[in-house]
């Protein structure tokens, strides 16, 4: 298994839909998963952290299955503005801030 | 603000031609790092920087060198540069221990390497 793999997608998605993108992660240990979002040319940004069984922000669910590897990313009611790359980050084994980032999963919402 | 800065945001250049791209961040955060996107391959970690005076290799530091003679700043070097080496460059950096692993990024060096 690879240390973070994701569906490059893309996801191409009408406004108002459900979507969701999974991440696998191979490092068994690993305590705490992040999601990033990168526009088109742009920095990544933090969009939400994952400590436990999974997070929420509004739209935007995060869910952990730890007994499978693998964490998701839950967006409802999907907006214009969603349309983005969205990168799973899961931190390297034993370093603090050490982070390796997925290839990212590309969502386009349409009108 | 807190911000990321990094410059220059654009270069073009030659092979060869030894090329500084610096990085600097106010927040007074302890880690930094270097990453590397490019199409298909992802952000890819070429050094990191755990505190002041010490650093240590990412995933693909080959022809790269960085120091980090003071805490804000974290310069990435291309002693010699070449064309596989044109890429996105993003600087990031954050605190340690809680909160370790969000990353501030800054805007990002778009280099060609002819």
């Amino acid at each position: 298994r690879k240390e973070v793999e994701q569906d490059p997608g893309p996801f191409n998605v009408p406004e108002g839909a459900t979507v969701a993108f999974n991440c696998t992660y191979s490092n068994s240990a690993s305590q705490s998963f992040f999601w990033y979002r990168q526009d088109c040319r742009k920095e990544p940004k933090l969009l939400m952290s994952v400590y436990s069984s999974g997070n929420e922000d509004g739209r935007f669910t995060a869910q952990l299955n730890r007994a499978s590897q693998y964490i998701s990313l839950l967006i409802r009611d999907s907006k214009l503005s969603d349309s983005a790359t969205y990168l799973c980050v899961v931190p390297r084994g034993g370093s603090q801030g050490n982070l390796i980032f997925g290839k990212g999963t590309k969502l386009s919402v349409k009108p | 603000e807190a911000q990321v800065t990094q410059n220059p945001r654009y270069l073009i250049t030659v092979t060869g031609k030894k090329l500084t791209v610096t990085c600097s961040q106010n927040m007074n955060h302890e880690y930094m790092s270097w990453y590397r996107q490019d199409p298909g391959l992802g952000l890819r970690q070429i050094y990191y920087s755990m505190n002041v005076e010490v650093t240590d290799k990412g995933d693909v530091p080959e022809g790269y060198k960085v120091s980090r003679k003071e805490k804000r700043n974290f310069p990435l070097i291309l002693e010699s540069p070449s064309p596989n080496q044109t890429s996105l460059y993003f600087c990031a950096s954050s605190f340690r221990g809680l909160g370790a692993n969000v990353l501030t990024f800054g805007a990002g060096s778009r280099l060609t390497v002819l």
